[in-house]
């Protein structure tokens, strides 16, 4: 299995333009989370999705982010306009799911780092 | 209050030494616990998960107080490989809460 893949791994843009973060989970999971890291405020959950549907999405941070997952293999998450402020690492996970007595973790991609000049 | 808390260390420790962190969740209906690890500018990746009874993989034991509400990691022996961010992860109904991670730095 690939693992969780996440494109571009680097990302540099000016602010006001459109930015669109791509993530494939591993086949087979049925949750997809988005994840923003900053040194000040650590790992964030944004939003995430049980097949494809967007269960909680509170972490977002404003109107300006939306994400998507038209199927269960490829999701986004695009940020428009952007500004220098959501310069982070972006992270998506993706996990076969919790339950009573389950205990599977996430798998994490490698990360989009973001930078808004 | 955070749904979970660390020390953020850093914690210096030699080579062969046995450190340990604790972590701290405040919901107390939560159902899984896990510790990942994250060196830099990578991304977190899965340790152990942390069951009720205490758990053991090598060097590493995990360990579950559901009373006082807290996880902890003990590293035996430790390794300059064991050198990263150790973070502390609790997970109610599918939302996973991530600690802000403690730094673990193992010198020669």
């Amino acid at each position: 299995d690939a693992g969780v893949i996440q494109s571009p791994r680097h990302e540099v843009t000016e602010m006001g333009q459109e930015v669109t973060l791509r993530c494939k989970p591993i086949s087979g999971h049925d949750y997809l989370f988005w994840y923003r890291q900053t040194m000040m405020r650590g790992l964030e959950l944004l939003i995430y999705f049980n097949n494809n549907v967007p269960i909680d999405d509170s972490g977002m941070p404003e109107d300006r982010f939306s994400a998507k997952m038209p199927n269960a293999s490829f999701s986004t998450l695009k940020i428009q306009p952007s500004e220098p402020r959501d310069s982070a690492v972006y992270f998506c996970a993706s996990t076969q799911g919790q339950g009573e007595g389950a205990n599977y973790g996430y798998t994490f991609g490698s990360g989009t780092r973001l930078t808004v000049v | 209050r955070k749904e979970v808390e660390q020390d953020p260390g850093p914690f210096n420790v030699p080579e062969g030494a046995t450190v340990a962190f604790n972590c701290t969740y405040s919901n107390s209906a939560s159902q899984s616990f896990f510790w990942y690890r994250q060196d830099c500018r990578k991304e977190p990746k899965l340790l152990m998960s942390v069951y009720s009874s205490g758990n053991e993989d090598g060097r590493f034991t995990a360990q579950l107080n559901r009373a006082s509400q807290y996880i902890s990691l003990l590293i035996r022996d430790s390794k300059l490989s064991d050198s990263a961010t150790y973070l502390c992860v609790v997970s109610n109904f599918n939302k996973f809460y991530f600690g802000s991670g403690t730094k673990l730095n193992v010198k020669p």
